[in-house]
C-alpha cells in the first residue's frame, strides 16, 4: 500500500511570495490533515478534511492560508503572502474511518518550507 | 484544554544505555488515546504506539517499553540497550474525539558509539 505522498519536498521562496504544497493522502482514507511543525517544535494541526469537508480549521492563519480538497482525495494547501515565520516543515497526514477509533494517522514525509 | 509536555529537550547516551523519555498529559476527556512517534532525520513521523485511556497495562515490543498511569497522567517511553539507529527526535501526543492530535514539543534523543 502506497504512503502518504506530498510535493514538493524542499521550496525555498522570498517573503511576499506565494507557494502551494500538494498531499496524495493513502487511497481510501476520507480524512486529511494538515500540519505546521516550526524547527523545535511539535507538529501543530493547521485544518482536517473529512473527504471534501472542512471538519476543523481554528488553527489555520485564513487571512494568508488556505486549503481544499475539492474531490475528496488530494489536497493543497497554499500560503499567499508568505511570512519568514511561516519557515517551517508542513506535513500531510490521512486517516481511514473504516478502522475505527482511535483513526490511527498516517504522515507523509513532509514539505519543508524556507521564508528568506 | 488539551496538553502534551516534554520536559527533556535533549538527551544524550552512549549506545547499550538505557534511556526513559518522559511524557506528561492533561485533559479533561474521560476517553482519549495516547500515541508514541519516532521522527528521524527524513523527517517522517513514524508510528510506535498508541494507548487507550481504559487500558494502564504496560507494553514492552523488543527493546521498546511504556509504561502509562493515569494516576499522574504520564506515558513514559523507555528504550533499553540504546543503539546509534535510535537516534531521533520523539512525539509524544494525546488525542481526544473528534480526531485531533496534540504533540509535545518532542524530545531529541542522541545516541553516540
Amino acid at each position: 500500500e502506497a504512503g502518504v505522498a506530498q510535493s514538493p519536498r524542499y521550496k525555498i521562496i522570498e517573503k511576499r511570495q506565494s507557494v502551494a504544497f500538494w498531499c496524495n493522502p493513502i487511497s481510501g482514507h476520507a480524512t486529511l490533515y494538515w500540519y505546521q511543525q516550526i524547527l523545535g517544535q511539535g507538529p501543530k494541526l493547521l485544518i482536517q478534511f473529512q473527504n471534501n469537508g472542512v471538519v476543523d480549521d481554528s488553527q489555520l492563519p485564513k487571512d494568508r492560508f488556505s486549503a481544499e480538497r475539492l474531490k475528496g482525495v488530494d489536497s493543497t494547501l497554499k500560503i499567499q503572502p508568505a511570512k519568514l515565520e511561516d519557515s517551517a516543515v508542513y506535513l500531510c497526514a490521512s486517516s481511514s474511518i473504516r478502522q475505527g477509533p482511535p483513526y490511527e494517522q498516517y504522515f507523509g514525509p513532509g514539505t519543508r518550507l524556507t521564508v528568506t | 484544554a488539551q496538553k502534551v509536555t516534554q520536559a527533556q529537550t535533549e538527551i544524550s547516551v552512549v549506545e547499550k544505555e538505557d534511556v526513559t523519555l518522559d511524557c506528561v498529559y492533561e485533559t479533561r476527556d474521560t476517553t482519549y488515546y495516547l500515541f508514541w512517534y519516532k521522527q528521524p532525520p527524513s523527517g517522517e513521523l513514524v508510528f510506535l504506539i498508541r494507548r487507550n485511556s481504559f487500558d494502564e497495562q504496560n507494553e514492552i515490543s523488543g527493546r521498546y517499553s511504556w509504561n502509562f498511569q493515569k494516576s499522574t497522567s504520564s506515558f513514559n517511553f523507555t528504550i533499553t540497550a540504546s543503539q546509534v539507529v535510535d537516534s531521533a527526535v520523539y512525539f509524544c501526543a494525546l488525542k481526544r474525539a473528534g480526531n485531533m492530535l496534540t504533540f509535545g514539543g518532542g524530545t531529541r534523543l542522541m545516541v553516540k558509539p
